[in-house]
C-alpha cells in the first residue's frame, strides 16, 4: 500500500541555518505530495504541495520538488527562523481518493536563537 | 472566510462512555474527512463524507462512526470508549471529492480516563 517515510527527529538547528527534512514515498500511480506543519496546540496547516513529477512547491521560504525517479519530496529552507519551530509532516494523497491523506510520522524541528 | 471549526476543543470522558465530536467545514466545502492523531500511531485516516454519504473508511473498529448533514457539517461518534481512544481528532475540509487540498481544523483533544 501507499506509505510515506520521513526523517526521524527531533532536528535542532541554529537560526539562519539551512534546513533539509528528507521524505520518500511508496505509491502506485501519481499521487499528490504535501508538506503540512503543526505548531504547538494547533491543527495542521498546508505548507506546500506538488501534484505532478518535477513540480516544485514553495511557500514562506520553504521548497520541495516532486522527484518521481527517486520517489522523494525533501523539504528545504535556506535560512530558518525561531518561528519555524514546529512539527513537519510529509504526506501524499491517493489518486483514487484525493481526500484520504497518508502522513509520515512527523519531524519535530527546534530552532535556537 | 472562516476556517474549519471543531467543537469542543477539549473533552474528558470515562471508559465505556460515548462521545460526539463536531466539525463545520469551510463555507462551500462539501467533503469532510476525519483523522486521529496519537503519539504512537501518528495521523491515521478515519473516514470521509461527501454529500451526506461515507465515501472512504480507514481501518478502525465499528465503534467509530460518523455522519454528515445537508449543510456539510459532520459529526463523529465513538462508542464504548477505551483508554487508547485518547487522541487529537482532526477534521479536514475539501471543496469536493478528488480535491488536492484539504484544510484542517484545530482539532478536538479527547482524553479517556
Amino acid at each position: 500500500g501507499n506509505s510515506v517515510t520521513q526523517m526521524e527527529g527531533p532536528v535542532t538547528l541554529s537560526e539562519e541555518a539551512f534546513l533539509t527534512i528528507n521524505c520518500t514515498y511508496t505509491a502506485t500511480g501519481y499521487p499528490s505530495l504535501f508538506w503540512y506543519v503543526q505548531y504547538p496546540g494547533e491543527g495542521l496547516q498546508l505548507l506546500l504541495k506538488a501534484t505532478k513529477a518535477d513540480d516544485k512547491g514553495s511557500n514562506k521560504g520553504f521548497e520541495a520538488t516532486y522527484r518521481k525517479e527517486t520517489t522523494s519530496f525533501h523539504l528545504e529552507k535556506g535560512s530558518v527562523q525561531v518561528s519555524d519551530s514546529a512539527v513537519y509532516f510529509c504526506a501524499l494523497s491517493d489518486q483514487s481518493s484525493a481526500s484520504k491523506i497518508i502522513f509520515g510520522s512527523g519531524t519535530r524541528l527546534s530552532i535556537r536563537p | 472566510k472562516a476556517g474549519v471549526t471543531q467543537t469542543p476543543r477539549y473533552l474528558i470522558k470515562t471508559r465505556g462512555q460515548q462521545v460526539t465530536l463536531s466539525c463545520s467545514p469551510i463555507s462551500g466545502h462539501r467533503s469532510v474527512s476525519w483523522y486521529q492523531q496519537t503519539p504512537g500511531q501518528g495521523l491515521q485516516f478515519l473516514f470521509e463524507y461527501f454529500s451526506e454519504t461515507q465515501r472512504n473508511k480507514g481501518n478502525f473498529p465499528g465503534r467509530f462512526s460518523g455522519r454528515q448533514f445537508s449543510n456539510s457539517r459532520s459529526e463523529m461518534n465513538v462508542s464504548t470508549l477505551e483508554l487508547g481512544d485518547s487522541a487529537l481528532y482532526l477534521c479536514a475540509s475539501s471543496l469536493s471529492l478528488g480535491s488536492t487540498e484539504a484544510f484542517f481544523g484545530q482539532g478536538t483533544r479527547l482524553t479517556v480516563v
